[in-house]
């Protein structure tokens, strides 16, 4: 079956660590994703790209650094940078159509130790 | 700006009555609208979306929507509530050319036997 698969479902982060999330999908779209989920506030806009090599940062993109280098592939890190990291982290997928929907992954939880 | 409005942070409905999560938005041009459900722990699932035609747009699970251009409304409905419809409900608004979605807050739907 077609999707998006995000890995690890559960992450924790030490001090001074960055991680990286990461977001695969085998629907042949070439808009990518990523979202920040934090309770009550709905989902903000870290990075996306919308084609191979090519990226921009979204409404909350520091501390966050993200590369396209596979049409299907998206992976996120969150530096050390991000003092703030605890959240759902959310990769989404599209066709460039702009009437398609965005097709999301299961999430990445992310903790600090 | 674009922008979009769910005014109730949590609607509880009985399991048999009709329930009604409300969404407003804000967008400049012709407005693409589309509704997500999230489970705990899960990813968002698309429901429905308005792009243009008819004001009630039909979904997945029963769930419909009526457009009101003049009151720049987007309400989800269905007629008969479920106790497994209960979830956080989310409206969101395309942006543009890019492709990105702007969210509301969320509702969370309670739905009680």
């Amino acid at each position: 079956d077609g999707g998006i698969t995000q890995s690890p479902k559960y992450l924790f982060r030490k001090e001074g660590q960055n991680v990286t999330l990461s977001c695969e999908q085998n629907l042949n779209h070439d808009a990518m994703y990523w979202y920040r989920q934090d309770p009550g506030q709905g989902l903000r806009l870290i990075y996306y790209s919308q084609i191979v090599n090519d990226f921009q940062k979204g409404d909350i993109a520091e501390g966050y650094s993200v590369s396209r280098e596979k049409k299907e592939s998206f992976p996120l890190t969150v530096t050390s940078a991000q003092k703030n990291p605890t959240a759902f982290y959310l990769c989404a997928s599209t066709r460039p159509n702009v009437r398609q929907p965005q097709h999301f992954g299961d999430g990445t939880r992310l903790s600090i130790l | 700006a674009q922008s979009v409005a769910q005014p109730e942070d949590q609607v509880n409905v009985a399991e048999g009555n009709p329930l009604t999560v409300k969404c407003t938005y804000s967008v400049s041009g012709n407005p693409y609208l589309f509704w997500y459900v999230q489970y705990p722990n899960r990813g968002l699932q698309f429901l429905l979306k308005y792009i243009t035609g008819d004001n009630l747009v039909k979904g997945s699970y029963g769930f419909e929507a009526e457009f009101n251009k003049s009151q720049t409304s987007f309400h989800l409905k269905k007629p008969s509530a479920l106790v497994s419809d209960s979830a956080l409900y989310f409206c969101a608004v395309r942006g543009g050319n890019t492709g990105k979605l702007i969210f509301g807050q969320g509702t969370t739907l309670q739905v009680k036997p």
